[in-house]
């Protein structure tokens, strides 16, 4: 059992906008920066989002982030086909000294 | 250009030991805490270990406390993962990651089976 929660999947049609939500606590989302990982099939996960919003250089704007108390969110706009991955939330939890993880959203673009 | 890259992973009997490894390149790497992640096949991210850029501070997750240990060679932009008394459920593929997570290496595959 993850100690953030997102949807084990969702699925969309090209062109379109998802988001995804990642559920925690005070001891983690609301007092931590979020981070969102893309993890391509058979590959190591990349940051997407960190410090809740932040995008690294070179990843497009349609991917965004926000956060609001104990919830973070990953938009994702204009869906394209290579975007079918897996994605992970992820952050520090304080009472625990620890990174946590969702159990990540499988996003099927169909 | 940052690179972590991971050796050491291989097939071990239940109750074995191994020694992960992680050079990094590209970045001062004794500026920066360090991070084991890893993945068991089909499923998601699990933290496992993280150990700060001096080798203060080393935390670990519940399931690796008293069986694995990380440390570190800042002179050889190195980090490690000993892994003793290993478990069937250790089997994973064990990522480094920088800092706040935000690279990682390819990882190394473990097996533990007999």
């Amino acid at each position: 059992q993850s100690v953030l929660t997102q949807p084990p999947s969702i699925s969309a049609a090209p062109g379109q906008t998802i988001t995804i939500s990642c559920s925690g606590s005070s001891s983690n989302i609301e007092n931590n920066f979020v981070s969102w990982y893309q993890q391509l099939p058979g590959t190591s996960p990349k940051v997407l989002i960190y410090d809740d919003k932040k995008r690294p250089s070179g990843i497009p704007d349609r991917f965004s982030g926000s956060k609001s108390g104990t919830s973070a969110t990953l938009g994702i706009a204009g869906l394209q086909t290579g975007d079918e991955a897996d994605y992970y939330c992820g952050t520090w939890d304080g009472s625990q000294s620890a990174w946590v993880f969702g159990g990540g959203t499988k996003l099927t673009v169909l | 250009e940052v690179q972590l890259v991971e050796s050491g992973g291989g097939l071990v009997k239940p109750g074995g030991s191994l020694r992960l490894s992680c050079a990094g390149s590209g970045f001062t790497f004794s500026s920066y805490n360090m991070n084991w992640v890893r993945q068991a096949p089909g499923k998601g991210l699990e933290w496992v270990s993280m150990i700060s850029y001096s080798s203060s501070y080393t935390y670990y997750a519940d399931s690796g406390r008293g069986r694995f240990t990380i440390s570190r060679d800042n002179a050889r932009n190195s980090l490690y993962l000993q892994m003793d008394r290993l478990r069937v459920e250790d089997t994973a593929v064990y990522y480094c990651a920088r800092g706040g997570l935000e690279h990682w290496g390819q990882g190394t595959l473990v097996t533990v089976s007999s």
